[in-house]
């Protein structure tokens, strides 16, 4: 069976922290991307990833940055945690370069920042 | 560029009683279209996907979708819903542009269906 983790459900963090959010994957898939989830706004693209140390903006990428040292782990950071990136945060990963392949999501992290 | 527009932001219905969700995408290439569902505390799951050919697919759950291209619209539809469909449910469009697309995905603003007893 597919999978891709996070490492937490839920995060509670205070304003200025430096935040890490974790993603694995185990299906050998070359795409990873973090989203947040906002209601009303859908799911939002911050940062992906097609290739190991390679990635690429998605639409809101300020106040974020990304890593991805091995294939199956794509970590998304918050430098400097602020009350507006309160949220629920997406990761999710698919194959190939084509678009056609589904993206497979985790359960997602709720993060709190007070 | 290309946007998603998820024209109901919550439908409720009564079980056993069929539904529509609609997706209207504006795109300057061709798409490949996408429905997600996300149950409560879950992340999403793909219900169905439009690539090509017949504009009818076919998705888990009994869902049905139609590429309608005229229309720019992809619109979700269930003939008889269940409790257990009660759901947020997402459109999305990934673009055929070119070899940098990665599989990227635009997502709708998301439609919640609440089916009661």
């Amino acid at each position: 069976d597919v999978k891709v983790t996070q490492s937490s459900r839920y995060l509670v963090k205070r304003t200025g922290e430096k935040v890490f959010l974790e993603c694995v994957q185990d299906m050998d898939h070359e795409n990873m991307f973090w989203y947040r989830q906002d209601p009303g706004l859908g799911l939002r693209l911050i940062y992906f990833s097609y290739d190991v140390k390679m990635k690429e903006k998605g639409d809101i990428p300020e106040g974020y940055s990304v890593s991805r040292e091995k294939k199956e782990r794509f970590s998304l950071i918050l430098e400097s945690a602020s009350t507006n990136q309160t949220s629920m945060y997406l990761c999710a990963s698919s194959l190939g370069s084509t678009g056609s392949n589904e993206q497979y999501f985790g359960p997602g992290t709720r993060l709190t920042v007070t | 560029a290309q946007s998603v527009t998820q024209l109901d932001s919550q439908v409720p219905v009564f079980e056993e009683a069929p539904v529509e969700l609609r997706c209207n995408y504006s795109s300057s290439v061709s798409v490949y279209l996408f429905w997600y569902v996300q149950y409560p505390n879950q992340g999403l799951q793909l219900l169905l996907k439009y690539l090509s050919g017949s504009t009818l697919v076919k998705g888990i759950n009994g869902f049905e979708a139609e590429f309608n291209k005229s229309q720019t619209s992809f619109h979700l539809r269930k003939p008889s819903v269940h409790i257990s469909d009660t759901a947020e449910y997402f459109c999305a469009v990934s673009g055929l542009a070119g070899g940098t697309s990665y599989g990227k995905l635009t997502f709708g603003q998301g439609t919640i269906l609440t089916v009661h007893p």
